[in-house]
């Protein structure tokens, strides 16, 4: 079974700050790895991925990722974050188990980023 | 392209009423899924649609039923609505199921059942 622990549920930053949501996710089996975002009313939007190869991932919007396989963690973080970063994060996980097609996709709490002026 | 759309955006139910989500999406994808968010516990999958003409289970799928009416059309009924259904109801698609396949979003439809 897989899971996705979020460890803060916000997380308040002034505008041009450094920020870092944190995830930690368990799994059996290997594992790819996403970051969401979802904006005020909005659907979510893809902001990275980690499949394979580097360890940095590189996203939309100024934001990177470390998988960290030893610590199993996948922190997102921005060096300077804008008012309209502002937004909820999601971590999610997915990999192969059990020997089906399916790989299903399983979400973390979710991290409230709060950019203040 | 328009995505993936929903309809409609918002819903207020009473309790025992029935009512069907629409999810369409133009990006030609095979899978489609349903999932619910409730604040502090993240998207929860109830059904997903790995490819036209088949549909299975997800993590929470106890009060509703899935069509996959086409390739492009994938609806979620509720047949007897309960208040634990109160919830934001988002579709997505992928262009396969595979575990490495990006999910794209809709805008959800906010669903309050009284």
């Amino acid at each position: 079974a897989q899971s996705v622990t979020q460890l803060d549920s916000q997380v308040p930053v002034f505008e041009e700050a450094p920020v870092e949501l944190r995830c930690n996710y368990s799994s059996s089996v290997s594992v790819y790895l996403f970051w969401y975002v979802q904006y005020p009313n909005q659907g979510l939007q893809l902001l990275l991925k980690y499949l394979s190869g580097s360890t940095l991932v590189k996203g939309i919007n100024g934001f990177e990722a470390e998988f960290n396989k030893s610590q199993t963690s996948f922190h997102l973080r921005k060096p300077s974050v804008h008012i309209s970063d502002t937004a909820e994060y999601f971590c999610a996980v997915s990999g192969n188990a059990g020997g089906t097609s399916y790989g299903k996709l399983t979400f973390g709490q979710g991290t409230i980023l709060t950019v203040h002026p | 392209n328009a995505g993936v759309t929903q309809t409609p955006k918002f819903q207020v139910l009473k309790t025992g009423q029935s009512m069907t989500l629409q999810c369409a999406q133009d990006m030609n994808h095979n899978s489609m899924y349903w999932y619910r968010q409730d604040p502090g516990m993240g998207l929860r999958l109830i059904y997903y649609s790995a490819s036209e003409g088949t549909t299975d289970k997800g993590e929470v799928p106890n009060g509703y039923n899935v069509s996959r009416l086409n390739k492009r059309e994938f609806s979620l009924r509720l047949e007897s609505a309960a208040p634990s259904q109160t919830s934001v109801y988002f579709c997505a698609s992928s262009l396969l199921a595979g575990e490495n396949d990006e999910q794209f979003f809709g805008p959800g439809t906010r669903l309050t059942v009284l």
